[in-house]
């Protein structure tokens, strides 16, 4: 049965700090992997999709990696701004839809 | 990619009622999910909805409780009976994004208050 975790559950940074948010899973036999963010009470909006033969994903100043030999992926955020505040959740495709428990980050002014 | 429109976007409601969401998608698709994601929790595949055919429940999900409608490919229901505060959560319809891609697209989600 796959299982995603994330680490931190939690972060806080000042603003303009670059982060990096790790999504772990354990197993390796995914067709992709999605980085969602959700904000509070809100509904999830995807933020970038790597397939599975892809390494690594950017929009913007989002970055996203992905080493499937290893079940790890990380979420790399450059130059972090308040509006980044949200929980950050990671999703695989195996066999279905697994999610992560999230990150939530807060990025103060 | 799919546009998803989900009503209502919240409600609150007394133990033992029912509440049905509703979500409608602009293009036609195959399969719809329905989640659940209880406070401070990660999201729990509740069921999926395909056309034409009973919904496939997961594991702890039952139809008495969680009935859901199909009746097109642009359009299902999830029915939340007999409301207790345990109940309380966002539920989230989605999508893939792209047939076949297996790529997820989400509504806003429907967040629920039972007193």
């Amino acid at each position: 049965k796959q299982e995603v975790t994330q680490i931190p559950a939690a972060l806080s940074v000042p603003e303009g700090e670059n982060l990096v948010l790790n999504c772990s899973f354990t197993d390796s036999a995914i067709y992709n992997l999605q980085w969602f963010r959700q904000d509070p009470g809100k509904g999830l909006t995807s933020l970038l999709l790597i397939q599975s033969s892809q390494r690594e994903q950017t929009s913007g100043r989002l970055n996203a990696s992905l080493d499937k030999s290893s079940g790890r992926s990380t979420l790399y955020i450059a130059a972090s701004q308040p509006g980044d505040s949200a929980t950050y959740l990671c999703a695989v495709y195996g066999q279905n839809f697994v999610f992560g428990p999230g990150t939530r980050l807060s990025v103060l002014p | 990619s799919a546009v998803i429109s989900q009503k209502p976007s919240r409600d609150i409601c007394q133990r033992g009622t029912s509440l049905t969401i509703q979500c409608q998608v602009d293009s036609q698709v195959t399969m719809m999910f329905w989640y659940r994601q209880q406070p401070g929790q990660s999201l729990t595949l509740i069921a999926t909805a395909n056309q034409g055919s009973e919904a496939t429940y997961e594991s702890g999900f039952v139809i008495d409780k969680f009935p859901i409608s199909r009746p097109n490919l642009t359009f299902s229901t999830l029915t939340v009976s007999n409301m207790s505060p345990e109940d309380s959560s966002i539920y989230l319809c989605s999508v893939d994004r792209v047939a076949g891609a297996n790529v997820l697209t989400f509504g806003a989600g429907s967040r629920l208050t039972v007193l």
